[in-house]
């Protein structure tokens, strides 16, 4: 049975730069049509999609953070990352590790992961 | 980019009452590129509904989704004392994916 771990720390300080890893398991991180992405909630706020990616590196991200996002796949390890460059509190949020079916559903979900901005 | 707006945004129910839930997107979405979630306190979304009706794996029947164009709905025909949560509504038929804001079904 698939499974998605994320992992980070939960607290970074305002412009420094958050760094998110996903682990898989129970499946093949190269799976021919999927994509692996990252959602977000802020407290109190509606579910944000980031970004998405495929094993082969095509990406799919929201513009409003595309200036700010890094986004990767290791296959050898069965992770995906994901970096974002000058956090602010906006950014505050559970981050949600996602594998999304290719016209971009959330099949299935890690349990998230809480970030905290500040100093 | 489309905005999808839930209403009601609480709803308080009793066990074993009809549900009915919307989600009105600013846009069309086509095709029905839209999916609903359940999710609980301190627990991640899980997929309910996509393709506008399609139950996902594992759902029971008494969720059904229903709707097209604008306007799309989510029915729990018997309130089950664990179907007590938030639901959202997303689309994913145009970059960037959204969300709605959620109803949220509480205990009357």
């Amino acid at each position: 049975q698939l499974r998605l771990q994320e992992s980070g720390p939960g607290l970074v300080k305002p412009s420094e730069t958050l760094s998110l890893t996903c682990s898989v398991s129970g499946d093949s991180i190269s799976r021919r049509t999927d994509y692996w992405g990252w959602i977000r909630q802020p407290p109190g706020k509606r579910l944000e999609w980031i970004g998405s990616i495929h094993y082969s590196g095509r990406i799919y991200d929201h513009p409003s953070l595309r200036s700010r996002l890094t986004m990767s796949v290791d296959t050898s390890k069965s992770q995906f990352s994901l970096t974002l460059t000058s956090v602010t509190a906006a950014d505050a949020a559970v981050y949600y590790c996602v594998l999304l079916s290719r016209e971009g559903r959330g099949d299935s979900w890690g349990q998230g992961t809480p970030v905290i901005v500040s100093s | 980019e489309i905005v999808l707006t839930q209403s009601p945004g609480t709803l308080s129910l009793s066990p074993g009452e009809r549900v009915t839930l919307s989600c009105r997107a600013s846009q069309t979405v086509s095709p029905n590129y839209l999916a609903w979630y359940q999710q609980k306190p301190g627990q991640a979304p899980r997929l309910l509904i996509y393709d506008a009706f399609i139950r996902a794996s594992g759902i029971p029947d008494r969720f059904s989704g229903s709707g097209s164009g604008t306007d799309f709905t989510l029915t729990i025909s018997r309130l089950e004392p664990e179907d007590f949560a938030v639901y959202h509504c997303q689309q994913y038929v145009t970059s960037p994916i959204t969300f709605g804001g959620g109803t949220k079904v509480e205990v009357k």
